[in-house]
């Protein structure tokens, strides 16, 4: 099992705003501002689309943000493109003592 | 921003050792933290570990009697060794240049199958 918790799968329409859930704990996204997202394309690498919560790495598209609340993170895409369809995975900095990074499941993203 | 490229094997016997390199390019390896993460076919990602040029290192607790991470600067590479494999240790395997919080650049991973 992972440490952090995502939805399996999301879907929407093209144009359409979908938020992704990451729930972590007190010991990870509850105590750190160090969430980062990744989405990793059919085929592709995985590629850093918001880190330290909701910034994003010059060059992704302002259609992606980020935000924390508690021990949740959530990964919102705005205005929805098919190629937007990837799958997306959370991760969380849980401190230097244990597990420095812990990960999500992934969430798969259908663009209808 | 760097470029990451894996190298090593496609096959392993199991009992044997997984080892990988991951060449850095368009930066300095003494300039970053760098780690290994996998995903076993199917399933998410899993952190493996991360090793700094001076030495510093964390590995996952899970795999931490396996693994061994080196670097070598002369070549801007650091590796990955993985002892004694079993077929749950079948995954593509990623380099990935670690800031200490999140992982900034991605080599396009390599499939390690482990298989007699």
């Amino acid at each position: 099992q992972f440490a952090l918790t995502q939805p399996a799968s999301v879907s929407g329409s093209p144009g359409q705003s979908i938020t992704i859930s990451c729930t972590g704990t007190a010991s990870d996204i509850g105590s750190y501002n160090f969430v980062s997202w990744y989405q990793r394309l059919p085929g592709k690498a995985p590629k850093l689309i918001i880190y330290e919560v909701n910034k994003r790495p010059s060059g992704v598209s302002d259609r992606f943000s980020g935000s924390k609340s508690g021990d949740t993170a959530s990964l919102t895409i705005s205005g929805l493109q098919t190629e937007d369809e990837a799958d997306y995975y959370c991760c969380s900095f849980a401190g230097r003592s244990t597990f420095d990074v812990v990960f999500g499941g992934g969430t798969k993203l259908t663009v209808l | 921003q760097v470029q990451l490229q894996e190298a090593g094997p496609g096959l392993v016997k199991p009992s044997e050792t997984l080892s990988l390199s991951c060449t850095v390019s368009g930066g300095s390896i003494s300039n970053s933290y760098w780690s290994w993460i996998r995903q076993p076919p199917g399933k998410g990602l899993e952190w493996i570990g991360y090793i700094h040029y001076s030495g510093s290192i964390n590995y996952n607790p899970s795999l931490k009697s396996r693994v061994t991470m080196s670097v070598d600067r002369s070549k801007n590479q650091f590796s990955l060794n993985l002892r004694s494999v079993t077929a749950a240790d079948t995954a593509v395997y990623y380099c990935a240049a670690f800031s200490g919080y999140d992982f900034r650049s991605w080599g396009q991973g390599t499939l390690v199958t482990v298989s007699s």
